[in-house]
């Protein structure tokens, strides 16, 4: 069964600086990596996602996947206050279902 | 664009009621999902549905049925409701597991 692990558990952070959020997932088989934001009390909206080795930008948000290592981050640079949100990353094989990771609790400070 | 309704929004129920939480989707997505998010952390699948009349088993379906009656709509029924498992309840439409997925916001379930 797939394992998606999400590391920092949370993260505090200064307006301006770069933030960087881990997951780690256990299917080599998987195809499709994302990355979702909830903000407190809102539903968890898509942010990016990946399909192959590489990174992406968008913004301030950039993605980068590692299949060999089983690994995918997203940086956000020049980190807002408006930022602050748990963080999911979620992984998918060709199937019809994604597996979310444990989260990780971003708050960016003033 | 479309969107997810999910009702009651907050539902108070005794321990050991049976109780049922309804979505409705107009994105007129195939696919439909029922995630638990306990406290601020990750979601955990419950039932997932890729069709009306469809349905499939999550990693936390035990003391779960859900039911598609029909393509917009998939509804969740907690059998024997505990304390255990007060949390927040999302309800989710996509095309696919790869492929983003659209979220409601949650219906917030107390077990008194």
């Amino acid at each position: 069964q797939q394992k998606v692990q999400q590391s920092p558990e949370s993260l505090i952070v200064p307006e301006g600086a770069m933030t960087s959020l881990n997951c780690t997932f256990s299917d080599s088989a998987s195809q499709y990596f994302a990355w979702y934001r909830q903000h407190s009390g809102k539903a968890p909206k898509a942010l990016m996602s990946i399909f192959s080795n590489g990174e992406k930008e968008e913004g301030r948000f950039t993605i980068h996947l590692n299949k060999a290592s089983l690994h995918f981050s997203l940086h956000i640079r020049d980190s807002q206050p408006s930022d602050s949100a748990l963080y999911l990353c979620a992984v998918a094989n060709s199937g019809t279902y994604q597996r979310f990771g444990t989260g990780t609790k971003l708050q960016v400070v003033p | 664009g479309g969107i997810i309704t999910q009702t009651p929004k907050f539902l108070i129920g005794q321990e050991g009621q049976k109780l049922t939480l309804k979505c409705q989707q107009n994105f007129n997505h195939d696919t439909m999902y029922w995630y638990r998010q306990d406290s601020g952390k990750g979601l955990r699948l419950i039932y997932y549905s890729i069709t009306e009349n469809d349905l499939q088993k999550g990693d936390l379906s035990e003391g779960y049925d859900a039911s598609r009656e029909k393509k917009s709509s998939f509804s969740l029924t907690v059998t024997s409701a505990q304390k255990n498992e007060m949390a927040v309840f999302l309800c989710a439409s996509g095309t696919g597991g790869a492929r983003e997925q659209y979220f409601g916001p949650g219906t917030r379930l107390t077990v008194l």
